[in-house]
C-alpha cells in the first residue's frame, strides 16, 4: 500500500492567517493526489483534485501544489468556516489510501 | 443534484454480517462508479472498495474475502456486505461517488454516513 504522511497533525491559527498542510507520499504518485475537508459529524468534502485543481464551488483561498512526492494544501486568509480535519488521498494505485489527517482549529 | 443516503442496522454482534445500502437520488447510478469508505470513531478514513454501475469491483485486499459490493440499477442503489464482523469493524460507513478527474479519480459526492457498532 502507498503510505501517505501528513504534517502537522494539528494546528491552531487565526482568522486571516495563511495555513499550509503538507502530505508526503511513500512513493512516486505523480499528481494523483486529492484533498478533502471534514467537519465534525459530517462527510468529507472534496476540495482539490489532481494535486492542484480546485473542485467546483470551493473558495479560491484554497490551493494545492506538488513537488516530487510532497504535496501542499494552502489556505490563504483562513476563515472561521475552515475549521475541521483535512485529509490527502492518493489515487495512483489501489488500495486508495489517505493521510492520517490534519486538524485545523481557529484561535 | 445527486444525493446519497446510506442506511442499515446500527448495532451488530461479533461474527454477524454487516449489510448497508446507499440510495442515489437526483441522478442515475448508471455511468458512474461508487465507493465505500469507513472511519472508526476518532480515527482516519479507510477505503473499502468501489463498484462500477456495470457490477465490476475493486476491493481493498485488507478486507480479504469478507467484503461484497453490489449495484441495483433498477432501485438506483448500491450495497455493501462485510461478513464475520468484529469490534474493529465499528465505524461510520460512507458511500460516495467516484468520478474521473484530470488525472485519476476523486470522490465528489458523499452520503451522510452510517454508524455501525459491533458489540456483544
Amino acid at each position: 500500500d502507498i503510505q501517505m504522511t501528513q504534517s502537522p497533525s494539528s494546528l491552531s491559527a487565526s482568522v486571516g492567517d495563511r495555513v499550509t498542510i503538507t502530505c508526503r507520499a511513500g512513493q512516486n504518485i505523480d499528481i494523483y493526489l486529492n484533498w478533502y475537508q471534514q467537519q465534525p459529524g459530517k462527510a468529507p468534502k472534496l476540495l482539490i483534485y489532481s494535486a492542484s485543481r480546485l473542485q467546483s464551488g470551493v473558495p479560491s483561498r484554497f490551493s494545492g501544489s506538488a513537488s516530487g512526492t510532497q504535496f501542499t494544501l494552502t489556505i490563504n486568509s483562513l476563515q472561521p468556516e475552515d475549521f475541521g480535519t483535512y485529509y490527502c488521498q492518493q489515487n495512483y494505485r489501489t488500495p486508495r489510501t489517505f493521510g492520517q489527517g490534519t486538524k485545523v482549529e481557529i484561535k | 443534484q445527486v444525493q446519497l443516503q446510506g442506511s442499515g442496522p446500527g448495532l451488530l454482534k461479533p461474527a454477524e454480517t454487516l449489510s448497508l445500502t446507499c440510495n442515489v437520488s437526483g441522478g442515475s447510478i448508471s455511468g458512474h462508479s461508487w465507493t465505500w469508505i469507513r472511519q472508526p470513531p476518532g480515527k482516519g478514513l479507510e477505503w473499502i472498495g468501489y463498484i462500477y454501475y456495470s457490477g465490476g469491483t475493486n476491493y481493498n485486499p485488507s478486507f480479504e474475502s469478507r467484503v461484497t459490493m453490489s449495484v441495483d440499477t433498477s432501485k438506483n442503489q448500491i450495497s455493501l456486505k462485510v461478513t464475520s464482523v468484529t469490534a474493529a469493524d465499528t465505524a461510520v460507513y460512507f458511500c460516495a461517488r467516484r468520478i474521473p478527474v484530470t488525472v485519476g479519480d476523486a470522490f465528489d459526492i458523499w452520503g451522510q454516513g452510517t454508524m455501525v457498532t459491533v458489540s456483544s
